[in-house]
């Protein structure tokens, strides 16, 4: 398996400008987080899905932000309109069981993608 | 907002020496895990421990879990230049959310 493949690597924009950034999980696991990582905030969880189900976006910072999932193997962060503070890291993870306190098994995450704003 | 709070903030040791991460945390957690992340990587799973567990091993390391103090450590035994990475606990709240600490920021000098 590939890994968690996240695209692009590196998004440079206008703020103002809509920014997409995609997902494609490992196959065959159920649960998938979008992580946001800056120097001042550290790793943020922002929403995650299980079978491709939002089941808590507590953590989306604003309604400029939103993530859908429509199949299993992706999934979308968008931000709209975009904003110099949303410069930071989006790492996207996934797991098959979510973590549960029965699994020896953590989330793998992308290489993520670098969102710089100007 | 952050879970775990990770101890010291960065650490410079030499190859071969110990290196030892403290995390400590707020809340009654389910599991605790230590993932590590390289320079402009995503973050790679290291060892998970369960609430009911004391101390695990994998390899180099070894990770304690003492729920009466709420806090972990995570050791990495006769360090490489190659664990020169940043070092992060995450603590599980509820059934599937893990929340991250503010991670350690290790250097292992040649």
């Amino acid at each position: 398996d590939a890994g968690v493949i996240q695209s692009p690597r590196h998004e440079v924009t206008e703020m103002g400008q809509e920014v997409t950034l995609r997902c494609k999980p490992i196959s065959g696991h159920d649960y998938l987080f979008w992580y946001r990582q800056t120097m001042m905030r550290g790793l943020e969880l922002l929403i995650y899905f299980n079978n491709n189900v939002p089941i808590d976006d507590s953590g989306m910072p604003e309604d400029r932000f939103s993530a859908k999932m429509p199949n299993a193997s992706f999934s979308t962060l968008k931000i709209q309109p975009s904003e110099p503070r949303d410069s930071a890291v989006y790492f996207c993870a996934s797991s098959s069981t979510g973590g549960h306190n029965t699994s020896n098994y953590g989330y793998t995450f992308g290489s993520g993608t670098r969102l710089t704003v100007v | 907002s952050q879970q775990g709070e990770e101890d010291p903030q960065a650490l410079s040791i030499q190859e071969g020496e110990n290196a030892t991460m403290n995390c400590s945390y707020k809340t009654s957690i389910n599991n605790l895990q230590w993932y590590r992340q390289n320079s402009g990587r995503g973050l790679v799973h290291l060892i998970l421990i369960r609430s009911n567990e004391r101390e695990k091993h994998s390899g180099r390391l070894r990770v304690t879990l003492d729920t009466s103090k709420k806090s972990s450590s995570l050791l990495i035994t006769a360090s490489r230049a190659a664990d020169t990475a940043s070092y992060f606990c995450a603590t599980l709240r509820g059934t599937y959310k893990y929340i991250f600490g503010t991670g350690t920021r290790l250097k292992v000098l040649a």
